[in-house]
């Protein structure tokens, strides 16, 4: 089975500080995403990667940015956290080739700042 | 633009059969993909469209009528642990997967 995890669940922080939220798949997925989850609003895609250190904004990307130096890890990084950036934010992954590929998602961290 | 729509919440009885309607405008459709979504945990994935037709597989089955924009996911057998949101989500190109706001169904006894 597919694991990804996500490095914490639920994370306090405090306005304008750096904050970095981790993901590791274990599957050699290709494809790395972030999202945030925000009630009535859906899944928004915040960055995703389809290759070490490649990179591509995705619908929401101001105020953060992501590295991918390993094939397996990918970072979201908020850069000076706002009260905003509160949410959920879920990472994926998926294959590259093949048809029906789906996302497999970590279990989210659940992110206030306060 | 790019659109997805489904119902925000639906309620169903205990062994009754719902159905879970999406409608998608996407450019490059690459597919049409269903996730269960329990509260508090990360999205599973269902079922996945790519050609027009009935997908089954055991109580859940997914239709897709790619000329019309539209899906739906049907629920047989209805149980309390179908709780849950359930996510439609379309992929256009490669990677851009559009994500609809989730149908929140109430399965009661």
């Amino acid at each position: 089975d597919v694991k990804v995890t996500q490095s914490s669940r639920y994370l306090v922080k405090r306005t304008g500080e750096k904050v970095f939220l981790e993901c590791v798949q274990d599957m050699d997925h290709e494809n790395m995403f972030w999202y945030r989850q925000d009630p009535g609003l859906g899944l928004r895609l915040i960055y995703f990667s389809y290759d070490v250190k490649m990179k591509e904004k995705g619908d929401i990307p101001e105020g953060y940015s992501v590295s991918r130096e390993k094939k397996e890890r990918f970072s979201l990084i908020l850069e000076s956290a706002s009260t905003n950036q509160t949410s959920m934010y879920l990472c994926a992954s998926s294959l590259a080739r093949g048809p029906r590929q789906p996302q497999h998602f970590g279990d989210g961290t659940r992110l206030s700042i306060l | 633009g790019q659109n997805i729509d489904q119902p925000t919440e639906m309620t169903a009885t205990e062994g009754a059969i719902v159905q879970i309607n999406c409608t998608y405008q996407t450019s490059g459709f690459n597919g049409l993909f269903w996730y269960q979504q329990h509260a508090g945990e990360a999205p599973t994935f269902l079922s996945y469209n790519v050609l027009d037709g009935l997908e089954e597989k055991g109580r859940f089955s997914s239709f897709l009528s790619r000329s019309k924009g539209y899906s739906y996911l049907l629920l047989k057998e209805l149980q309390m642990k179908d709780s849950a949101s359930y996510l439609c989500a379309a992929l256009s190109g490669t990677y851009k997967y559009i994500f609809g706001t989730g149908t929140r169904l109430k399965v009661l006894a």
